[in-house]
């Protein structure tokens, strides 16, 4: 089965500084994808951004980038620039082709003023 | 208005009761999915339908059934519910791709369900 491990369960971060969360993941599959979602106080879960594993490049949105290392089953996301709106639980995701979604536990993010 | 609905948006019952949580989708997708959100856990699957007649148990089923009365609805009911059922209740739907690339999960907003 497949396990999704995000190891730092709160974060704080000033600002316009710059962030990263870890993600790792356990799988034998070759073809699968990653995703990371935010969730704000309001609790919709919205989708940041998606990695292919098939892909070399690293997804980018905005101020939102990955640092997808797959012989290492590592997936980070780095927010640049943080701001206030950021302030959120994040979630990492992992699919297989056509399946379903195993998530991590979760990484608490507050953007400090 | 939104693509993917779940009404209602917050419940509170009692130990016992049969209650239903309810999903609806504009989305046109094939796939839909239950999920339950825990503090520290994550959200687990409970159930989930590739289509009307195709459903699946999720990694937490036991408690659980769901129906899919149409491809836009997807209802997930409890049919004695108890205390540690007590948790955010998300539907998600997927749009079944034939390019070989699977699409994303995209999720309503959420039940809040307190089982007292």
């Amino acid at each position: 089965a497949q396990t999704v491990t995000q190891s730092q369960p709160e974060m704080s971060v000033q600002e316009a500084e710059t962030v990263t969360l870890s993600c790792t993941y356990d799988t034998s599959e070759n073809n699968y994808y990653l995703f990371w979602y935010k969730q704000p106080p309001s609790r919709q879960m919205i989708l940041v951004i998606r990695q292919e594993a098939y892909k070399q490049q690293n997804a980018t949105e905005n101020r939102f980038s990955v640092n997808f290392q797959k012989a290492a089953k590592s997936f980070s996301l780095k927010i640049s620039d943080s701001q206030l709106g950021d302030t959120a639980m994040y979630f990492c995701a992992f699919m297989k082709q056509y399946n379903d979604m195993r998530f991590g536990a979760g990484t608490r993010l507050t953007v400090k003023p | 208005d939104a693509d993917v609905t779940q009404t209602p948006r917050n419940r509170i019952t009692k130990t016992g009761k049969r209650i239903m949580l309810e999903c609806s989708q504009t989305k046109g997708h094939d796939r839909m999915y239950w999920y339950r959100q825990d503090p520290g856990l994550g959200l687990r699957l409970i159930y989930y339908s590739f289509d009307v007649k195709d459903i699946n148990k999720g990694e937490i089923s036991d408690g659980y059934s769901v129906s899919r009365q149409a491809q836009a609805k997807f209802s997930l009911s409890l049919e004695s519910a108890i205390p540690n059922q007590t948790a955010l209740y998300f539907c998600a739907t997927q749009s079944k791709k034939t390019s070989g690339v699977a699409d994303t999960q995209y999720f309503g907003p959420g039940t809040r369900l307190t089982v007292l």
